[in-house]
């Protein structure tokens, strides 16, 4: 049964800092997406990662992939309170777009 | 980007009812779409995959009799829970891929049951 972990659960953290989320996952996928949720809404899609070693970055985000490891982090930049929002990492193993989801990282910036 | 819409984006119902939830995409045509729920504070957990003019796959421990799925067209994805109950109040989310080369899911904003 794959699982899929995230960590922190929960993070508070100064604007201005830096700070990395990690994802790790149990079976073999070269697929990972990272999505943002603000309460009360739907995700919406930050990054899809394809391929061992792949990175992307938009704007004070940035996402890498490590399929060897399995493992995936989101690393934050420079924190602003915009960015507060609970993040979660998704991963497809089979290539059938099935996503098992991650457990979720509140993340709150403080001013 | 795709759009991918729901409604009703709130919903509230009698213990005991049946309440029917669309998805749309609304411009591209959906080969795949997926339902999941969410409790609060927790992940999305997958429910079902429906491929359009075939009969949905569920996933373990979802009850299909009581999640009623159909896609009838490439566009339009329809989750009906029947007899609801209080424990079935939730956020359900729905999202849909189409013929691309992208691999995004794009997601819907979600509908909010509460069962009374």
């Amino acid at each position: 049964e794959l699982k899929v972990e995230q960590n922190p659960l929960f993070l508070s953290m100064q604007e201005g800092k830096n700070y990395t989320i990690y994802c790790n996952y149990s079976t073999t996928s070269d697929r990972l997406y990272w999505y943002r949720q603000d309460p009360g809404k739907s995700l919406e899609s930050l990054f899809v990662l394809l391929s061992n070693g792949a990175v992307k970055q938009e704007g004070r985000l940035m996402a890498s992939l490590d399929t060897k490891a399995r493992l995936s982090t989101l690393h934050i930049t420079a924190a602003v309170h915009d960015l507060s929002a609970t993040y979660f990492c998704a991963v497809d193993i089979r290539g059938n777009e099935k996503l098992t989801f991650g457990t979720g990282t509140r993340l709150t910036i403080i001013p | 980007g795709a759009v991918v819409s729901q409604h009703p984006s709130r919903v509230i119902c009698k213990s005991g009812t049946s309440v029917k939830i669309e998805c749309r995409s609304l411009d591209f045509q959906a080969t795949t779409m997926f339902w999941y729920r969410q409790f609060p504070k927790q992940s999305l957990m997958l429910m079902a995959t429906s491929n359009e003019g075939s009969k949905a796959t569920y996933e373990q421990g979802v009850e299909k009799d009581k999640f009623l799925i159909n896609h009838a067209s490439l566009t339009l994805s329809t989750l009906t829970v029947t007899s609801a109950h209080p424990e079935d109040s939730s956020f359900y989310i729905c999202s849909a891929s189409g013929q691309t080369a992208s691999y995004e899911q794009y997601f819907g904003p979600g509908t909010r049951l509460t069962v009374t």
